[in-house]
């Protein structure tokens, strides 16, 4: 099955910028993929933040956006707040069917 | 308002079967748009998709569960079921239940259930 590879954790500073990367052990990650990414906070249920590679859902603060780079699908925060502590998970579609990566924690700090 | 609840045992011996229902409300498993689904999380770690049924148009699996696996469906309750055979000390985890449109988009979840299998 496919493996989807993402940064363990991270680190930005209030109100700086970071780029979280999701790729897919076949290969360069396209808008085939579909890429989304979540948010979840401890004890919640994940959140989706972006869907099909660079489309927000309603909540989703215009900070986050999504786009492919370099290879693999990649989520942007511009401006953190220290309310976007959180892991940061990722899903692709491979043909068959959905793979989570195995997520990022994302530190404000 | 869209809500989704699990519920089922929090405890399964080893070599038995996990059995979950979900219960949805505010929207009918039959629309035939949405899509239903479960995902689970052992405690600490990342995500992993179990399936998906869309009303009308089947399920997908997860290929590594699909062998132990059934997903399925009462309209007339509004409940998604999830079964999954043969549980070893690896299936232990937080089960959610989602309503997801096209693409994830627009998901609701339920609030998750956490399962442990021992003995």
């Amino acid at each position: 099955q496919t493996v989807v590879t993402q940064e363990p954790s991270l680190t930005v500073s209030p109100g700086g910028t970071v780029t979280l990367t999701c790729a897919s052990s076949t290969g360069a990650v396209t808008d085939d993929f579909s890429p989304t990414w979540f948010q979840q906070k401890p004890g919640q249920a994940p959140r989706v933040l972006v869907y099909t590679t660079v489309n927000k859902d309603a909540w989703t603060p215009a900070r986050f956006s999504g786009s492919l780079l370099g290879g693999k699908a990649a989520l942007t925060l511009s401006g953190a707040q220290p309310e976007d502590e959180a892991e940061y998970f990722c899903l692709l579609w491979d043909g068959v069917s959905w793979v989570f990566g195995g997520g990022t924690k994302l530190t404000v700090l | 308002q869209v809500q989704l609840q699990e519920s089922g045992p929090g405890l399964v011996k080893p070599s038995e079967t996990l059995s979950l229902t979900c219960s949805v409300s505010g929207v009918s498993l039959s629309s035939g748009g949405p899509h239903f689904c479960w995902v689970r999380q052992p405690p600490g770690k990342g995500l992993e998709h179990i399936g998906c049924f869309t009303y009308g148009r089947g399920t997908n699996y997860n290929p590594s569960l699909k062998s132990r696996l059934t997903i399925s469906q009462d309209t007339s309750r509004n409940q998604f079921s999830l079964r999954l055979s043969s549980v070893t000390a690896a299936d232990t985890a937080f089960y959610f239940c989602a309503k997801v449109g096209d693409n994830w988009r627009q998901s609701d979840w339920g609030q998750g259930t956490l399962v442990t299998v021992s003995s």
